[in-house]
């Protein structure tokens, strides 16, 4: 069975920049989660979703993130414009409606320099 | 003050020995609890859930208190795989939107042969 499929694993580039991180959800699932992973600040959610419509997003650091859900399986975060301190691990994960496990992706490593 | 708080090591610890590890969280409206364990660089899996009356899979006993809102994870004869970064999470029950999975920042344990 396909996990939570998210692109690309690994990008670098430069401070300015426009970001896309983009996540595929395992197909069923109704929740899906946006979460960023770094040394100081450990795994903070962003945002989350239920079948498609932004649910909470008060994590979602200031304006120049944004995330959308366009149909049930596919999911992008936007970074614009990136800064070094955007540098992170950012998971995507997804949930069933029924249960409390949720299932990650394997991550998408963003270095901005 | 952070919504779920650890220890974050690292507990260095030799094979065989027993390691606990704590977890306080600050919701009240917490409902469900749960360790996650994640090796490095990658993403965090479901390790178990935490009941109410203790629960235990093998040489793992998760332990919750809600009067104290607190939550623990007992590791017995640990092994050498065991070594990764163990994360308490809680969810906090949005009502009629499902849940949020708050994460811990996560207790680095590292087994010694």
């Amino acid at each position: 069975d396909a996990g939570v499929i998210q692109s690309p694993r690994h990008e670098v580039t430069e401070m300015g920049q426009e970001v896309t991180l983009r996540c595929k959800p395992i197909s069923g699932h109704d929740y899906l989660f946006w979460y960023r992973q770094t040394m100081m600040r450990g795994l903070e959610l962003l945002i989350y979703f239920n079948n498609n419509v932004p649910i909470d997003d008060s994590g979602m650091p200031e304006d120049r993130f944004s995330a959308k859900m366009p149909n049930a399986s596919f999911s992008t975060l936007k970074i614009q414009p990136s800064e070094p301190r955007d540098s992170a691990v950012y998971f995507c994960a997804s949930r069933p409606l029924s249960g409390n496990t949720i299932y990650f992706g394997e991550g998408s490593w963003l270095t901005v320099v | 003050r952070k919504e779920v708080e650890q220890d974050p090591g690292p507990f260095n610890v030799p094979e065989g020995a027993t390691v606990a590890f704590n977890c306080t969280y600050s919701n009240s409206a917490s409902q469900s609890f749960f360790w996650y364990r994640q090796d490095c660089r990658k993403e965090p899996k479901l390790l178990m859930s935490v009941y109410s009356s203790g629960n235990e899979d093998g040489r793992f006993t998760a332990q919750l208190n809600r009067a104290s809102q607190y939550i623990s994870l007992l590791i017995r004869d640990s092994k050498l795989s065991d070594s990764a970064t163990y994360l308490c999470v809680v969810n906090i029950l949005i009502y009629n939107q499902g849940g949020k999975l708050i994460f811990g920042q996560g207790t680095e344990l590292s087994v010694k042969p």
